[in-house]
């Protein structure tokens, strides 16, 4: 157990809607960052937050928006779903010198 | 262009013996740091191992060592005596330490390690 938690574990909906990913980083740990693997793209970075800015921005689609909250957790909010967003979402919590991964939100979109 | 570049889609191994996962990276930055994850199966993504651009030392986890070449740009991941465990896909990352710290990984490498 890694100490990130996220939920949902799967998520199932359908195109052109919205969804919401949830993710507490570990205790302690300010940094936390957003992937999105999917078969044909890989593991793709999207965002990073520290103590509640944005520091890092990597391939976020502008349909794509995340915070992170005073007390550290963070949401990445996904609109207007497309058939392509399906993927395997990772938060991720960082003390600089490790970075730990929770368990996923899978997404589905039909 | 590519930042991190793993040119071993997929590696086989006998158990107990060591192998070793090529990495190699490209930055112009001087601060970085470089990491190793293993991805099992079952999807969970497992922090094995860093490196930061200034340590000297190679980083050792364990079974898992980092051979870094900076020079070369090469960060190898060798796990020593392979148990039937380690059969995985191994991903190469590499953070940019700008403002922020934005993160880069490779296509990974498949190992499946054999009885």
């Amino acid at each position: 157990d890694s100490g990130v938690t996220q939920t949902p574990k799967h998520l199932i909906t359908a195109t052109g809607q919205r969804v919401t990913l949830r993710c507490s980083p570990r205790s302690g740990d300010l940094s936390v960052y957003w992937y999105q693997q999917s078969l044909d793209q890989g593991l793709q970075f999207l965002i990073q937050y520290y103590n509640g800015e944005e520091r890092a921005k990597g391939n976020i689609l502008e349909r794509f928006s995340a915070q992170q909250f005073p007390d550290l957790h963070s949401e990445l909010n996904l609109s207007s779903l497309e058939l392509g967003d399906s993927a395997l979402y990772f938060c991720a919590s960082s003390n600089y010198n490790e970075q730990f991964f929770g368990p996923g939100t899978r997404l589905t979109v039909l | 262009a590519q930042k991190i570049t793993q040119t071993q889609p997929g590696m086989f191994v006998q158990e107990k013996e060591a192998v070793t996962l090529d990495c190699t990276y490209d930055t112009s930055d001087q601060s970085y740091g470089l990491f190793w994850y293993k991805q099992p199966s079952s999807g969970e993504m497992i922090f094995l191992i860093y490196q930061g651009s200034y340590d000297e030392q190679n980083a050792t986890e364990g079974r898992y060592s980092l051979n870094f070449q900076k020079a070369r740009k090469s960060a190898n991941l060798v796990i020593s005596a392979s148990q039937l465990g380690d059969s995985a896909m191994y991903f190469c990352a590499m953070r940019e330490d700008n403002y922020g710290q934005n993160f880069v990984f490779g296509p990974g490498t498949r190992l499946s390690v054999l009885p």
